[in-house]
């Protein structure tokens, strides 16, 4: 079985530091991916980051970069210089090939305050 | 990034009655699509997984005659909460992929429907 866990239920910030959202994942498959997603007070879901289970650079997308431990099967994200527009529901996932049909699989979000 | 298009945003309805929801690839064809539900302050669990042209497989607990889903065309899928009560009530959101169906593929994300059932 698959599952994702995120123990930061809240987290602050100060505007233009920078924040480390905790994601760790557990699975069996040997082949997988793992997702960052934001998630603003409208609902929608906004892909931030990608990482696969086999890529041995960290993946990065402007000021979001994914700190991928497979031994420690943790998939952190940092966003770098925050801004206001940060504060959002992060969401962490993972998608294998367990089941057949490529699920995403989410953990329970961590609340990101960016505070001036 | 694709576009995926959820209609309607917001929905109110009365006890009993039932509610369709609309999940729209506008410039992929989506060939599997996922119905998402988002209770208040919690995360998205995993309705159910539709493939175009086949029955939804649903996840377990989530109760197949009360929420049917069709997905009829590869640019449509419908989600209908048949006799929707209060508890009910919740945020639907729907993905959709295209036909690559690799690890890395990301899911896109229609808007989300707001159902509250009074």
């Amino acid at each position: 079985a698959q599952k994702i866990t995120q123990t930061q239920p809240g987290m602050f910030v100060q505007e233009k530091e920078a924040v480390t959202l905790d994601c760790t994942y557990d699975t069996s498959d040997q082949s997988y991916g793992l997702f960052w997603y934001k998630q603003p007070s409208s609902g929608e879901m906004i892909f931030l980051i990608y990482q696969g289970s086999y890529d041995e650079q960290n993946a990065t997308e402007g000021r979001y970069s994914l700190n991928f431990q497979k031994a420690r099967k943790s998939a952190n994200l940092v966003i770098s210089a925050s801004q206001l527009g940060d504060s959002a529901m992060y969401f962490c996932a993972m998608r294998g090939f367990s089941g057949g049909y490529n699920k995403l699989i989410f953990g329970a979000g961590t609340r990101l305050a960016v505070h001036p | 990034g694709a576009v995926v298009s959820q209609h309607p945003s917001r929905v109110i309805c009365k006890s009993g009655t039932s509610v369709k929801i609309e999940c729209r690839s506008l410039d992929f064809q989506a060939t599997t699509m996922f119905w998402y539900r988002q209770f208040p302050k919690q995360s998205l669990m995993l309705m159910a997984t539709s493939n175009e042209g086949s029955k939804a497989t649903y996840e377990q607990g989530v109760e197949k005659d009360k929420f049917l889903i069709n997905h009829a065309s590869l640019t449509l899928s419908t989600l209908t909460v048949t006799s929707a009560h209060p508890e009910d009530s919740s945020f639907y959101i729907c993905s959709a992929r295209g036909p690559i169906q690799g690890a890395n593929t990301e899911a896109f994300f229609g808007q989300g429907t707001r159902l509250t059932v009074v």
